[in-house]
């Protein structure tokens, strides 16, 4: 198992740009998630799909976009980049323990995007 | 909603000190409580995790037990190596959700 994957590893944009990363996993896990790292802010929650085809809003999702048309792939989409958000964006996917109480979330290397 | 506090850092130790690194939550009902850890250049891996409370998660010489009456999740470790340098962070999942909720990661640096 490749496990959860991220592409590209790097990226620099200049503002007003639009790109798309993209995320896969191969564990067949029916939830997928974006966070993006800011120093001092921990990870935090862009948006969320807890199957194909249904997907929410996290906690910062002004500025990405995001659909979930198979169970393995959840692209992260910037429609038109700006400075605020340079940043490390990892995509994790996960499934359900002990019941519905407990998600284990596997995560990806992460994406380091600068825009300018 | 749902927060976690943890100890800012960087958290400085010489090679086998005792680690402590503390973390609080709040959240409604019952949720599950981890720490990740990210080595330099890498992504988040589970360290540990309890899903319940006077649950203790251990892995790797770490631990943490599931505090409900002080809500906390505090992670230890009797003898860190300079291979524990890393960024740790504590997060929580609320009861029937599959995102998490992070701290603000807490850094540490051990040195020989």
């Amino acid at each position: 198992n490749a496990g959860v994957t991220q592409t590209p590893k790097f990226q620099v944009l200049k503002t007003g740009q639009s790109m798309t990363l993209q995320c896969a996993q191969d564990m067949n896990h029916e939830y997928m998630s974006w966070y993006r790292q800011d120093p001092g802010m921990g990870l935090r929650l862009i948006h969320y799909s807890v199957g194909a085809g249904i997907t929410d809003q996290g906690e910062v999702p002004n500025g990405y976009n995001v659909s979930r048309s198979t169970t393995e792939d959840f692209p992260l989409r910037l429609l038109s980049a700006a400075p605020s958000q340079t940043s490390v964006y990892f995509c994790a996917s996960s499934y359900s323990t002990a019941g519905a109480n407990s998600y284990e979330q596997y995560f990806g290397p992460g994406t380091r995007l600068t825009v300018t | 909603g749902d927060s976690v506090t943890q100890m800012e850092g960087p958290v400085t130790l010489s090679e086998e000190a005792f680690l402590t690194i503390n973390c609080t939550y709040t959240a409604t009902g019952y949720p599950s409580l981890f720490w990740y850890v990210q080595y330099p250049g890498e992504g988040l891996q589970l360290l540990l995790k309890a899903t319940k409370a006077d649950d203790k998660g251990s892995n790797k010489g770490f631990e943490a037990t599931y505090r409900k009456e002080t809500t906390s999740f505090h992670l230890e470790k009797g003898s860190v190596q300079v291979s524990d340098s890393a960024v740790y962070f504590c997060a929580l999942s609320g009861r029937g959700y599959s995102t998490l909720t992070f701290g603000k990661g807490t850094m540490l640096l051990v040195s020989p």
